[in-house]
């Protein structure tokens, strides 16, 4: 049973430059999420993506933005980016219809902007 | 008011020793609490799921008060391998997880 897969694991950029994750959700999940975690901080909720379309957004700009393939993977694509930006970025998966609402993280890409 | 509010830690402990965290959420349409460990440099994962009647998994125990929006995880008889930074989690039905800071363990021998 494949788990949540994320790519790259690590990533150099320079300020201004624009990025993008990819993100493959576990098998049989429709639903992606994707979290920003700063150093010594706590996951912090970018956007959620099913049916394609971006179905809930966290406190985040414009210049993060992300779509949702029909095989349900997921990109994560931030603009402009800024040195504030460096963090791991992770991917949760989950299943819709599944009332217990469990998100399954993959290993994350850690983004170093310079 | 942040969210989700943790003890800061961190906790340093050695094995074999009791410890508990604590945590507070401001939001009380708040229906699904977790307890996620992540170890360093790695994802979180589930720890347990909370449930307002409490509930234990060997050596963890998880408690829910509604009331007073608090909620505590119980580690008893440390193990190394326990050293970790521990998240506490809320969610609104199917929507975002909300996590707090995390408060770090560590067990020493």
């Amino acid at each position: 049973d494949a788990g949540v897969t994320q790519s790259p694991t690590h990533l150099i950029k320079t300020r201004g430059q624009q990025v993008t994750l990819r993100c493959s959700p576990k098998s049989g999940h429709d639903t992606v999420s994707w979290y920003q975690q700063a150093l010594g901080q706590g996951p912090q909720f970018i956007f959620q993506y099913y049916e394609e379309e971006e179905r809930q957004r966290g406190n985040f700009p414009d210049r993060f933005s992300g779509h949702q393939f029909p095989n349900y993977s997921s990109e994560l694509n931030v603009n402009a980016l800024l040195l504030g930006d460096s963090a791991l970025y992770l991917c949760a998966s989950s299943l819709v219809r599944d009332t217990s609402y469990e998100q399954y993280f993959g290993p994350g890409t850690r983004l170093t902007v310079t | 008011r942040k969210e989700v509010e943790q003890d800061p830690g961190p906790f340093n402990v050695p094995e074999g020793a009791t410890v508990a965290f604590n945590c507070t959420y401001s939001n009380s349409a708040s229906q699904s609490f977790f307890w996620y460990r992540q170890d360093c440099r790695k994802e979180p994962k589930l720890l347990m799921s909370v449930y307002s009647s409490g509930n234990e998994d060997g050596r963890f125990t998880a408690q829910l008060n509604r009331a007073s929006q608090y909620i505590s995880l119980l580690i008893r008889d440390s193990k190394l391998s326990d050293s970790a930074t521990y998240l506490c989690v809320v969610q609104k039905a199917g929507t975002a997880l909300i996590f707090g800071k995390g408060t770090t363990l560590s067990v020493s021998s």
